[in-house]
């Protein structure tokens, strides 16, 4: 009940295109849900996040939808960029009670932007 | 811009040999924590403290693994002895506290034990 299920788990788009990417939970305890964006040998790098109290946010070209009945949100970039190639997570978190501030995550997605 | 220190960045062992790694988290930041990343997947929790208590460690295999964090500042991962499946990419993030405690990653100790 713990998992986030992430896909694809590879995407190639061109230059400016939207890439998509997908992430499901089981666990309806979950109240937060960042984006996480990790270059080859860096760390991960918060990139956007949601609550569950609004459906979509945007921050710049990123975008995150959220549909709490389905138990699902995704992931979206506008205009996409060379310099957007990237692995991206998702995660999960339950704000407070004993696992205060623990992130489950997702598989990873490898995002390919061609120039 | 305040950065989460880890050192070193590298490094390469042979099995049971013991290993640490350190951690410095930004400044002011209370929650602090541990992950391991298998090449190809995400991050795993190890272990998380609160100041210089251990929250939560339900996953650090402990026959092999330990952290401290003594002062509440900067903390040390220790294997102990190392094994082949241990190789793998360690991250440090510390948490800026709050109802969402914003994580912030370093930018890891990738492992090699041979």
């Amino acid at each position: 009940q713990q998992q986030v299920k992430q896909s694809p788990q590879s995407l190639i788009v061109q230059k400016g295109g939207i890439p998509i990417i997908n992430c499901a939970y089981e666990n309806t305890a979950f109240d937060y849900f960042p984006w996480y964006q990790q270059f080859p040998g860096k760390g991960p790098a918060l990139l956007i996040a949601i609550r569950p109290d609004v459906s979509e946010k945007k921050e710049g070209r990123f975008t995150i939808s959220f549909n709490k009945s389905a138990k699902q949100f995704s992931l979206h970039i506008m205009d996409s960029q060379p310099g957007d190639s990237a692995t991206y997570f998702c995660a999960a978190m339950r704000a407070g009670g004993t696992s205060y501030g623990k992130l489950t995550f997702g598989q990873g997605t490898i995002l390919t932007v061609h120039p | 811009e305040a950065e989460v220190a880890q050192s070193p960045r590298y490094k390469i062992t042979e099995k049971s040999q013991a290993v640490a790694f350190w951690c410095d988290p930004i400044s002011g930041h209370a929650t602090l924590y541990w992950y391991r990343q298998i090449l190809g997947q995400g991050p795993e929790l190890l272990v998380q403290f609160q100041d210089e208590s251990v929250v939560d460690d339900s996953q650090l295999p402990k026959d092999r693994f330990s952290a401290e964090r003594l002062k509440g500042v900067d903390s040390t991962l220790k294997i102990q002895p190392a094994e082949l499946g241990d190789s793998a990419m360690y991250l440090c993030a510390s948490g800026t506290g709050g109802v969402y405690n914003e994580q912030f990653f370093g930018p890891g100790t990738r492992l090699t034990v041979l």
